[in-house]
């Protein structure tokens, strides 16, 4: 296992349309987390899953997002009826609950434009 | 609620230079800290981290140690070299919240040979 591993890297979308993010955490990694980076600030806090339950949303996900682990595996982030204030890069994240304030390891992220 | 602040950028040092970067956090219990950085065309890597007061975090020639008494996390690095230009980010996770990492606002890092 190589780490965190996000599908596509790159999308570029129409207004109004709707996008699919992937995100394979690694394997025994039970916590997963998305989070979203606009230019030039840190990361902001999207939604936490742990195993398949997600445990927290952050007032930012509106609903036009919604987030699934199904398996608690792999997870998917989507967006409805995109806007350009949408554009980002959606980070993923997982970590191991076996030692108390473990890091998290983050993939190389999807950039989204909407154009 | 719980917040990061660092120093802003972009900081500019000459190869060797002494290099600090402020953190200061807000937090409503005891947090761990991080620093995490991001190279050019990267993902996130965690650079160091300390879990509780007085803990010393290193890694690659950089250090910070975590003051309660200031609610600091400074980064500090005796001699930079070019291959630490990066964004940098001050980050901490409360123990009641899951291990959610909350982020300061990154502060880019350029050295010059």
């Amino acid at each position: 296992d190589t780490g965190v591993s996000q599908n596509p890297r790159h999308k570029i979308t129409k207004r109004g349309q709707n996008v699919t993010f992937r995100c394979d955490p690694i394997s025994e990694h039970n916590r997963l987390y998305w989070y979203r980076q606009t230019l030039g600030q840190g990361p902001e806090f999207l939604t936490y899953f742990q195993n398949e339950a997600q445990l927290e949303k952050s007032r930012l996900l509106s609903d036009r997002f919604s987030a699934e682990r199904p398996k608690g595996s792999f997870s998917t982030l989507e967006i409805q009826r995109t806007e350009q204030g949408d554009s980002a890069m959606y980070l993923c994240a997982s970590s191991s609950p076996r030692t108390m304030n473990t890091e998290a390891f983050f993939g190389q992220g999807t950039r989204l434009t909407v154009v | 609620g719980n917040s990061v602040t660092q120093m802003e950028g972009p900081v500019t040092l000459s190869e060797e230079a002494f290099l600090t970067i402020n953190c200061t956090y807000t937090a409503t219990g005891y947090p761990s800290l991080f620093w995490y950085v991001q190279y050019p065309g990267e993902g996130l890597q965690l650079l160091l981290k300390a879990t509780k007061a007085d803990d010393k975090g290193s890694n690659k020639g950089f250090e910070a140690t975590y003051r309660k008494e200031t609610t600091s996390f400074h980064l500090e690095k005796g001699s930079v070299q070019v291959s630490d230009s990066a964004v940098y980010f001050c980050a901490l996770s409360e123990k009641s919240s899951a291990s959610k990492i909350i982020f300061g606002s990154g502060t880019r890092l350029s050295i010059r040979p």
